[in-house]
């Protein structure tokens, strides 16, 4: 079965410091796609990153990257110097099917970026 | 371009009572994915609409239902709210080219439904 899992249900870190949030997928789909997203207190979900279970290369945007690694089934989000308003939840989520789509996310992690 | 648009954005009902939910898509993406959020479930998939049909649903009751317009509006109903249905519901709307999965879905700011 699908599953997404996010083991650190909160994290902190010091402003301009990096930190990785981690994310395990499990799936027999040869075909889907990773994604990170960012909730806010206000409730909105902003995309991140987005990573394809065939792409070679390591997604990047910004002072994201996702650390893709296929083999262990896991797509770690890197943070770069953070900054006080990264502080958020953070979403990875599944994007599979065949005909029809269905996204899975994680529970979360709460990011928490200290001055 | 415009965002994902939802209306309302907060909504109280009371037990028994039905609701009904709007989500306006991007403009040019034919996909629009539901999702419910609670503080105790998380993310939860409702459906996701593709050019009029329901292509794929989530494990929820059948008083759950949506349906999507011509115009790739979609609208999703509960019927007999419980208690539990309080939640944020959230719609993603998504281009969904031949690429498949690889596009990413942009999300709406949500309906916060309070049943009493």
């Amino acid at each position: 079965a699908q599953k997404i899992t996010q083991t650190q249900p909160g994290m902190f870190v010091q402003e301009k410091e990096a930190v990785t949030l981690d994310c395990t997928y499990d799936t027999s789909d040869p075909s889907y796609g990773l994604f990170w997203y960012k909730q806010p207190s206000s409730g909105e979900m902003i995309f991140l990153i987005y990573q394809g279970s065939y792409d070679q290369q390591n997604a990047t945007e910004g002072r994201y990257s996702l650390n893709f690694q296929k083999a262990r089934k896991s797509a770690n989000l890197v943070i770069s110097a953070s900054q006080l308003g990264d502080s958020a939840m953070y979403f990875c989520a599944m994007r599979e099917g065949d005909g029809g789509f269905k996204t899975i996310f994680g529970a979360g992690t709460r990011l928490f970026v200290k001055a | 371009k415009a965002g994902v648009t939802q209306t309302p954005r907060y909504l109280i009902k009371t037990r028994g009572q039905q609701v009904t939910l709007s989500c306006s898509p991007i403009s040019g993406h034919r996909s629009v994915s539901w999702y419910q959020q609670t503080p105790g479930q998380g993310l939860q998939f409702l459906f996701e609409y593709f050019s009029e049909t329901q292509r794929n649903k989530g494990n929820f009751p059948g008083r759950f239902s949506g349906r999507q317009f011509s115009n790739s509006r979609s609208e999703m109903n509960v019927s007999t709210l419980e208690l539990g249905d309080s939640a944020l519901y959230l719609c993603a709307s998504s281009l969904l080219g031949t690429s498949g999965p690889y596009n990413e879905q942009f999300f709406g700011p949500g309906t916060r439904l309070t049943v009493l």
